[in-house]
């Protein structure tokens, strides 16, 4: 099925190490975006990447980064993981939605635990 | 103060209720607007988007007053199925011209037997 496809689903890391969230879609969409959602807060914006080769800070960029491999792949990298890094991650990517305005299509989530 | 606010209930309520949620936005700037829902441990989906003018989509009717800052989404006849956080979001511009989405924490609405 097309959309956007979040590896791993689950991960548990003790504090200080490192990981790779990875996000591919296939809907030849320009922009990719990745969010954290924490409970009571909507979702925040970490980074963004408007077309491939560019990306770009969003909200809560501290300790994190990306790299925008090619057009259909957007990673995002903990280099040294923090609890308070302690989160849900969506990745994102922008395209047509209904109504002709543009809608966001989001992977199924990583659930990220720092011990 | 959140750019997006909205009462996180729970609302509970029978099927075949009607049920209101309402949300404001601090960016007057804001330029599109939307409902998405979100199931338990699940991501995002966009429901509708909301038109100046109001808009329908079956049981469901979003508005938006500008002059208020405020957005709203009726579901009638609610279905067991309807049970889900439904998230108001609005859009700001980047510094870099870009187009990002403000979400609201979301309102969670649990339609019962």
């Amino acid at each position: 099925n097309a959309g956007v496809t979040q590896t791993p689903k689950f991960q548990v890391l003790k504090t200080g190490q490192s990981m790779t969230l990875q996000c591919a879609q296939d809907m030849n969409h320009n922009s990719m975006y990745w969010y954290r959602q924490d409970p009571g807060m909507g979702l925040r914006l970490i980074y963004y990447s408007a077309s491939e080769g560019t990306t770009d800070k969003g909200e809560v960029p501290n300790g994190y980064n990306v790299s925008r491999l090619n057009k259909r792949e957007f990673s995002l990298r903990l280099e040294s993981a923090a609890p308070s890094q302690t989160s849900v991650y969506f990745c994102a990517s922008k395209g047509q939605g209904r109504y002709g305005s543009y809608g966001y299509t989001f992977g199924s989530g990583t659930r990220l635990t720092v011990v | 103060r959140k750019e997006v606010e909205q009462d996180p209930g729970p609302f509970n309520v029978p099927e075949g209720a009607t049920v209101a949620f309402n949300c404001t936005y601090s960016n007057s700037a804001s330029q599109s607007f939307f409902w998405y829902r979100q199931d338990c441990r699940k991501e995002p989906k966009l429901l509708m988007s909301v038109y100046s003018s109001g808009n329908e989509d079956g049981r469901f009717t979003a508005q938006l007053n500008r002059a208020s800052q405020y957005i709203s989404l009726l579901i009638r006849d609610s279905k067991l199925s309807d049970s889900a956080t439904y998230l108001c979001v609005v859009t700001a511009l980047f510094s870099g011209g870009y187009n990002k989405l403000i979400f609201g924490a979301g309102t969670r609405l649990a339609v019962h037997p």
